[in-house]
């Protein structure tokens, strides 16, 4: 069966640090894979996806398939990055069905 | 453009009741899922709806239902309602076409049962 994990609940940084958000995933065929964010008392939104290959925000992500993980990164973390980050996966014949991870909060310190 | 409505915002029930929330999509999107986020499960698939059918659906109890409608509009059932459908109920809407699958999320409803 497809699933995500997200190792970490919490992450902590100051302001500055670079950041790395861990996704890994299980699932034999090609997923399509994306980073959700939510932000405090706003809805979910998307923030990228792999097939895009684009840096939003200054965070990127690339998907290593030997690994089979997704980890998120930013060089250099901003207070209003502070967030709830959710990893998600897309399997071929799964439609539209996202598997979430369980989600990973970033808390950015000045 | 507007984005996924959802309504009820927030609803208080009975364990034994039912209720029905709703969700509007955004113009020209055709598929429409659900997802229930709790604090100890996180988001979990529920349904999928595509020009009226229902074409995935998650691992949940039959008391948990769905529909969509001509105009695209869904809603969501759950019948006989217990303590644990107790929360935030997510819609997403998209194209639901080949190479355009980007989730647009509603603000959700919280389902408080009691």
């Amino acid at each position: 069966a497809q699933r995500v994990t997200q190792p970490e609940k919490l992450l902590s940084v100051f302001k500055g640090a670079p950041v790395e958000l861990k996704c890994n995933y299980s699932y034999s065929g090609s997923p399509e894979l994306f980073w959700y964010v939510q932000y405090s008392r706003q809805r979910l939104q998307l923030l990228l996806r792999h097939i895009s290959r684009e840096s939003i925000k200054g965070f990127t992500a690339d998907l290593n398939k030997g690994e089979t993980s997704f980890h998120l990164k930013k060089p250099f973390a901003q207070e209003e990055d502070s967030a709830m980050y959710y990893c998600a996966l897309r399997f071929s014949g799964g439609y539209n069905k996202l598997i979430f991870g369980a989600g990973t909060r970033l808390a950015v310190h000045p | 453009k507007a984005g996924v409505t959802q309504t009820p915002r927030y609803l208080i029930k009975t364990r034994g009741q039912q209720v029905t929330l709703s969700c509007s999509p955004i113009s020209g999107h055709r598929s429409v899922s659900w997802y229930q986020q709790t604090p100890g499960q996180g988001l979990q698939f529920l349904f999928e709806y595509f020009s009226e059918t229902q074409r995935n659906k998650g691992n949940f109890p039959g008391r948990f239902s769905g529909r969509q409608f001509s105009n695209s509009r869904s809603e969501m059932n759950v019948s006989t309602l217990e303590l644990g459908d107790s929360a935030l109920y997510l819609c997403a809407s998209s194209l639901g076409v080949a190479g355009n699958t980007e989730a647009f999320f509603g603000q959700g409803t919280r389902l408080t049962v009691v």
